[in-house]
């Protein structure tokens, strides 16, 4: 299987800051790389496909980028409703994996 | 808009079989393009893709836990299902149903592929 790690697993920031989650793979994924949100409370929803492509009504303040092996999603602008806790996933190879997740708190 | 409903039990005894459905709305299950997918979130850990199934009754499993799951679709009740035998307490979690779309959105040769939308959760306590 292809393990996703990311970092940091946990990380604070104020409004307005930039926040940068990564994402690797322990093997090349190409671009086949999602990334999801999850309240607390709620389900994942999806927010980013093909590592940099956003899905409909999600804020440009998202932002994905990489390829191959190393990922990474930007908010540039840090909004209270985007605490949450932030997952990758990968869909080159199955099983698809995900990674362990990112909470991102204010 | 297609929302996804999990239900079943909420504790389960080890050794037994849980057996989770989920109900479709607002939308076909029969739609070529979809895979109707079970996914897990174990205490303190990330997601776990436990299988899919298409509507056809096509489906696939994590390797790691195919030995013990059963995924089946009721199509006239926009239903499908999951069997998880022989339980420990390492299968207590919260049970996602989510869609899966595939081929997905394919551009240039590529095909990508994601879940949405996904139900709220059943969480799962398996415990004597």
């Amino acid at each position: 299987d292809i393990q996703m790690t990311q970092s940091p697993s946990s990380l604070s920031a104020s409004v307005g800051d930039r926040v940068t989650i990564t994402c690797r793979a322990s093997q090349t994924v190409s671009s086949y790389l999602n990334w999801y949100q999850q309240k607390p409370g709620e389900a994942p929803k999806a927010l980013i496909y093909a590592a940099s492509t956003l899905q409909s009504g999600v804020p440009s303040r998202f932002s994905g980028s990489g390829s191959g092996t190393d990922f990474t999603l930007t908010i540039s602008s840090l909004q209270p409703e985007d605490c949450a806790t932030y997952y990758c996933q990968q869909t080159y190879n199955i099983p698809t994996t995900f990674g362990q997740g990112t909470k991102v708190e204010i | 808009q297609v929302q996804l409903q999990e239900s079943g039990p909420g504790l389960v005894k080890p050794s037994q079989t849980l057996s989770l459905t989920c109900t479709v709305s607002g939308g076909s299950i029969s739609s070529g393009g979809y895979y109707w997918s079970w996914i897990r979130q174990r205490p303190g850990q990330g997601l776990e893709w436990i299988g899919y199934i298409h509507y056809s009754g096509g489906t696939s499993f994590n390797p790691a836990l195919k030995s013990r799951v059963t995924i089946s679709i009721d199509t006239s009740k926009k239903q499908f299902s999951l069997k998880l035998s022989s339980l420990t307490a390492a299968d207590t979690a919260m049970y996602y149903c989510a869609r899966y779309n595939l081929p997905g959105y394919c551009s240039g040769g590529a095909c990508y592929n994601w879940f949405d939308p996904w139900g709220q959760g059943s969480q799962v306590t398996v415990s004597s």
